[in-house]
């Protein structure tokens, strides 16, 4: 069964700290990995976005790493803001038609001042 | 740049009544449009997609059907809501020919029905 798990469910962290959310998947085949982030009421945001043959990509204060041969990701928030304050969800796609993504269940991250 | 905007923000709706949640896309042609569920404690689910005017795949089975009359708008609807259908409907949409697979979300419309 394709399934996309992430943890922690939710995480509390000071501003200015470092956080790495993790996520293990077990879609097959496997065409490509993204990160959003989801701030509360609103729609999700992309932040990467990897195919197999990366193993990391950053946007800022976002990084984003993926083993294929494990099938784990990792997003790694460096110098957190209270903004950074919302869901980061973890999303998998099989190849062919993009419109099969395997969605997870996201980590609510809380940057406290 | 490209927009989508959904509307409307909020609705509360009862039992019974009928539903339609509208989605328009600007700046882009022949987008591949999609709608989506969010309901509480679960990740997102996706209802419909559609490849063009008039093309509609239905992902899961419900008391829910999506129409494309023009080539950015893309709607929801409902003859008779369920209380199941409560939660937060996002549209979205992606460049057909993108290698990227990447999907741009609307803000977003939260349902609830009472």
């Amino acid at each position: 069964k394709n399934q996309v798990e992430q943890s922690p469910q939710s995480l509390i962290i000071l501003e200015g700290k470092n956080c790495t959310l993790q996520c293990n998947y077990t879609v097959s085949p496997f065409s490509n990995l993204r990160w959003y982030k989801q701030d509360t009421g609103r729609g999700p945001v992309s932040l990467t976005i990897m195919t197999f043959s990366e193993n990391t990509k950053s946007n800022g204060r976002y990084t984003a790493t993926l083993d294929a041969d494990t099938k784990q990701s990792s997003l790694h928030i460096t110098a957190s803001q209270l903004s950074d304050s919302a869901s980061y969800i973890c999303v998998v796609s099989g190849p062919g038609n993009n419109r099969k993504l395997i969605w997870g269940l996201g980590t609510s991250l809380a940057v406290n001042p | 740049s490209q927009t989508i905007h959904q509307w409307p923000a909020t609705l509360v709706q009862p039992v019974g009544s009928p539903l339609s949640l509208e989605c328009t896309v600007e700046g882009t042609s022949n987008p591949n449009l999609y709608w989506y569920r969010q309901a509480a404690g679960r990740g997102l689910q996706l209802l419909f997609y559609s490849v063009g005017i008039g093309q509609i795949s239905s992902e899961v089975p419900q008391n829910l059907s999506a129409s494309r009359p023009q080539d950015r708008q893309f709607i929801l609807s409902s003859k008779k809501l369920l209380l199941s259908d409560s939660g937060f409907y996002l549209c979205a949409w992606s460049v057909s020919t993108s290698s990227s697979y990447e999907q741009y979300f609307g803000p977003g419309t939260r349902l609830t029905v009472t």
